[in-house]
């Protein structure tokens, strides 16, 4: 079975630029979320979806983040403009639906932005 | 909100030795899950145990649910044990994951 994917693995950006990251879960998975890793903040939820519904949309990331889930089997996470703080890795993880299941990651989007 | 503190937040040792990883929590968890990430690598999930005592090769996780904390013994540490390990709570109302800092472990040959 296919974990879940994410491409590009890398992308490098200009300062103002948009950047769309992709993300496919594992399949049958309902549950869809993205994070963003740095070294100083750690792990942070930028988005979380149910089913395709958006549960959790990050609070403080709302402004130039959007993450869509167009199916079941596929998300974006939009980055628009981009500034040089959004540098990091963009993590997207699933699990199966249930609050105790395994979430398993994605290898991550090495973001960097110029 | 949910809080999740892990303890030491490096620890260093020499191969053979044994680490014990602490994780805290604040509210109650449907889910404790324990992840290890090597140094520029990708999350992988080590054990999930919402409570008790489970085993996986030189890993034991023993939860306390009504103590609201989780520790992971390693034994025997190798060099490829060297990494950051994270403590993952899920919410029992909401799902919602929160992320320890991690520990960072260094393993010495």
């Amino acid at each position: 079975d296919a974990g879940v994917t994410q491409t590009p693995r890398h992308e490098v950006a200009e300062k103002g630029q948009t950047i769309i990251l992709k993300c496919e879960p594992v399949s049958g998975h309902n549950d869809l979320f993205w994070y963003r890793q740095t070294k100083i903040q750690g792990l942070e939820l930028l988005s979380y979806f149910r089913s395709k519904s958006l549960m959790e949309d990050g609070g403080a990331f709302k402004d130039r983040f959007k993450a869509e889930m167009l199916n079941s089997s596929f998300s974006t996470l939009k980055i628009q403009p981009t500034e040089p703080k959004d540098s990091a890795v963009y993590l997207c993880a699933s699990r199966l639906g249930v609050n105790q299941d395994t979430q398993y990651f994605g290898p991550g989007t090495r973001l960097l932005v110029l | 909100g949910q809080q999740v503190q892990q303890s030491p937040s490096s620890l260093v040792l020499q191969e053979g030795e044994n680490a014990e990883l602490q994780c805290n929590f604040s509210s109650t968890a449907t889910q404790l899950q324990w992840f290890y990430q090597s140094p520029g690598g990708s999350l992988v999930s080590l054990l999930s145990n919402p409570s008790g005592t489970k085993h996986t090769g030189r890993l034991t996780s023993t939860t306390v649910t009504k103590e609201r904390r989780s520790s992971l013994h390693i034994s025997s540490s190798q060099t490829t044990d060297s990494g950051t390990y994270l403590c993952v709570h899920t919410g029992a109302n909401t799902g919602k994951l929160t992320f320890g800092h991690g520990t960072i472990l260094r393993v010495h040959p």
